[in-house]
């Protein structure tokens, strides 16, 4: 049961363009939502989050979308450079309780190549 | 800020042997939480540890056991190793137990059961 699918195993972009990753789930508690980036042989690193009361969440190049009705959100990276070439995980989790209460719940991730 | 740590960084053993992984929170964090990943997967969760008590578990069998300490560091023990439980272990610290919003990892542990 894959509560959390992101269906694009890769992204390749180019340098200075816009980089959108998708994510989409099916669990109507999960009331928080979250990115991570994770680099080979490094554990997952916090990006950024949004609550399910709000529908857009920026943090300097990062933009999450959520769209609560079709249960998608999305992760823009404008401009993406070769930096941000890594695994991208979304995560979500419930606060009202249930079986995904206190726990992350996460997709398969996005392998995401920015070409210089 | 010391980050959360986690040793040993790799493990090899054999099918049927005991091994236990260590975790140190994020400085200022009393909640751990355990997962695992396997190769070319998300992390899936194991359970999550606050107050010294386990207070959320996943579908892993009772093989996998955790203990919290006073200073909030976590071992998590897997008994009667199977090939399948070869995977990257994952420990992630938050503040203020399940109802916490952002989990911090850690490096990982590879573990590698011949």
């Amino acid at each position: 049961d894959q509560q959390v699918k992101q269906n694009s195993p890769s992204l390749s972009v180019q340098e200075g363009r816009i980089s959108i990753l998708n994510c989409d789930y099916t669990n109507s508690m999960f009331d928080y939502f979250l990115w991570y980036k994770k680099y080979p042989a490094e554990g997952p690193t916090f990006l950024i989050s949004i609550s399910s009361i709000k529908d857009k969440n920026e943090d300097g190049r990062f933009t999450v979308f959520l769209n609560k009705s079709a249960k998608h959100l999305s992760l823009h990276i404008v401009p993406s450079q070769p930096g941000d070439s890594a695994v991208y995980f979304c995560a979500a989790s419930a606060h009202a309780g249930g079986t995904s209460y206190g726990k992350l719940t996460f997709g398969q991730g996005t392998i995401l190549t920015v070409h210089p | 800020d010391a980050g959360v740590t986690q040793s040993p960084t790799h493990l090899i053993k054999t099918r049927g042997q005991q091994v236990t992984l260590r975790c140190s929170p994020k400085s200022g964090h009393d909640t751990v939480s355990w997962y695992q990943q396997a190769l070319g997967q998300g992390p899936q969760f194991i359970f999550q540890y606050y107050e010294e008590e386990e207070r959320q578990r996943g579908n892993f069998p009772d093989r996998f056991s955790g203990h919290q300490f006073p200073n909030y560091s976590s071992e998590l023990n897997v008994n009667a190793l199977l090939l399948g439980d070869s995977a990257l272990y994952l420990c992630a610290s938050s503040l203020g137990g399940p109802g916490a919003d952002t989990q911090y990892f850690g490096p990982g542990t590879r573990l590698t059961v011949l």
